[in-house]
């Protein structure tokens, strides 16, 4: 079952901007996280924001939550080469259940 | 820092065959999962297991079985290989519920023919 899906599928933009990615999801959650995936690689967590929380800092990230819009948005200030990867949001599947669903992902490239 | 291994990177494998893929991690985590990943249609939950000898089924279990002999290992089986399981495979551990972050393995490309 699919609870986070991103948007968008892919973005490609120049070294120095900000890049913004979306995720909605359908049922109420306890939190969202966000992962990065570099290509051919396992997942790296990013950052956890809880459902009480509305905005989160971390370095370059900042990770937004609107629980009413059930949407969450990381972006990414002013981007490096370095980070072109897949980003990848995780939601807690509800009902105490242990899993994490994850969406498929947005593609971001980072043009030097 | 917590390391989470991978039997193998790349894997070619026979129809038909069966196969192990071998997982372990280092920091005494209580629960580990088996994902495949596919482009396309993201990371989808195979098998998780909270506990040593306890599992549950993920999203999609079938073909596939797991073994949780010790805290630290946990492994996927494919008893039966088919061309329909050549997928990334990722492992993940965490120390907890939800609310804890999941720490992958680097991944293993199997290839069935």
């Amino acid at each position: 079952s699919q609870q986070g899906e991103e948007d968008p599928q892919a973005l490609s933009i120049q070294e120095g901007e900000n890049a913004t990615m979306n995720c909605s999801y359908k049922t109420s959650i306890n939190n969202l996280q966000w992962y990065r995936q570099n290509s051919g690689r396992g997942l790296v967590h990013l950052i956890l924001i809880r459902s009480n929380e509305r905005e989160k800092h971390s370095g370059r990230l900042r990770v937004t939550l609107d629980t009413s819009k059930k949407s969450s948005s990381l972006l990414i200030t002013a981007s490096r080469a370095a980070d072109t990867a897949s980003y990848f949001c995780a939601t807690d599947a509800g009902g105490g259940s242990e899993k994490l669903v994850f969406g498929k992902g947005t593609k971001l490239t980072v043009n030097p | 820092d917590v390391k989470v291994t991978q039997s193998s990177r790349y894997l070619v494998k026979r129809t038909g065959e069966k196969v192990f893929l071998e997982c372990v991690q280092d920091m005494d985590h209580e629960n580990m999962f088996w994902y495949r990943q596919d482009p396309g249609l993201g990371l989808r939950l195979i098998y998780f297991s909270y506990d040593v000898k306890m599992k549950e089924k993920g999203d999609i279990p079938e073909g596939y079985s797991v073994s949780r002999e010790k805290k630290e290992r946990f492994s996927l089986i494919l008893e039966s290989a088919s061309t329909n399981q050549t997928s990334m495979y990722l492992c993940a551990s965490r120390e907890g519920g939800p609310l804890y972050e999941q720490y992958f393995g680097p991944g293993t490309r199997l290839t069935v023919t």
